[in-house]
């Protein structure tokens, strides 16, 4: 099976602006999780999605918003960029509740 | 916040010889991972030791849990200069519908050749 793809793999933008990520699961898993990862705070858990309901979520401002398809496709939308975005933004697929499959990431620069 | 707490932050070794990383923890889990990450891509499963588990291997990988100390080791054993990478625990409090990972702060290990 393919693993997870992220696209685009990196992303410069400037303070103001909106993103969206992208991100494609393993075929037949249906939880997708985002993660941020920066030097200083490390990995955090943004949201997790399961057959397009968000089931859980971090603790990040609204700014942060995310959405699953139908197909198990899933985006995250940064909107208002601020500097202190620019981080790996991570994506991890699973079949049930158990291990999580990450993708590459998308570098976020924001400048 | 961060619920696991790796040690040490940092290992340098020689080739050949064995790694061993600590990981705490703060809450009850329903499973620990871990996980290995080079030069800032993305993350690849090691292993996955289960609450009820005390100990799984892994080709040169060994896990054990102490769910009364809340805290779980990795030993790789015969390491290679291709271990070199950062080592992340992480834990999954699932209860219910809902679960998610919480990640150390990582290893640095470096293997010398």
């Amino acid at each position: 099976k393919a693993g997870v793809t992220q696209t685009p793999r990196y992303l410069i933008k400037t303070r103001g602006q909106q993103v969206t990520l992208s991100c494609s699961p393993i075929s037949g898993h249906r939880s997708v999780s985002w993660y941020q990862q920066t030097p200083g705070q490390g990995l955090q858990f943004l949201f997790e999605y399961f057959s397009e309901t968000q089931r859980n979520k971090g603790n990040f401002p609204g700014r942060f918003s995310g959405r699953q398809f139908s197909n198990s496709r899933s985006e995250m939308n940064v909107s208002t960029l601020e500097l202190g975005d620019s981080a790996l933004y991570l994506c991890a697929s699973s079949y049930l509740t158990d291990t999580q499959y990450f993708g590459p990431g998308t570098r976020l620069t924001v400048l | 916040s961060q619920q696991g707490e790796e040690d040490p932050q940092a290992l340098s070794i020689q080739e050949g010889e064995n790694a061993t990383m600590n990981c705490s923890y703060k809450t009850s889990i329903n499973n620990l991972q871990w996980y290995r990450q080079n030069s800032g891509r993305g993350l690849v499963h090691l292993i996955l030791i289960r609450s009820n588990e005390r100990e799984k291997h892994s080709g040169r990988l060994r896990v054990t849990l102490d769910t009364s100390k809340k805290s779980s080791s990795l030993l790789i054993t015969a390491s290679r200069a291709a271990d070199t990478a950062s080592y992340f625990c992480a834990t999954d409090a699932f209860t219910g519908a809902n679960s998610k990972l919480t990640f150390g702060k990582g290893i640095t290990l470096s293997v010398r050749p």
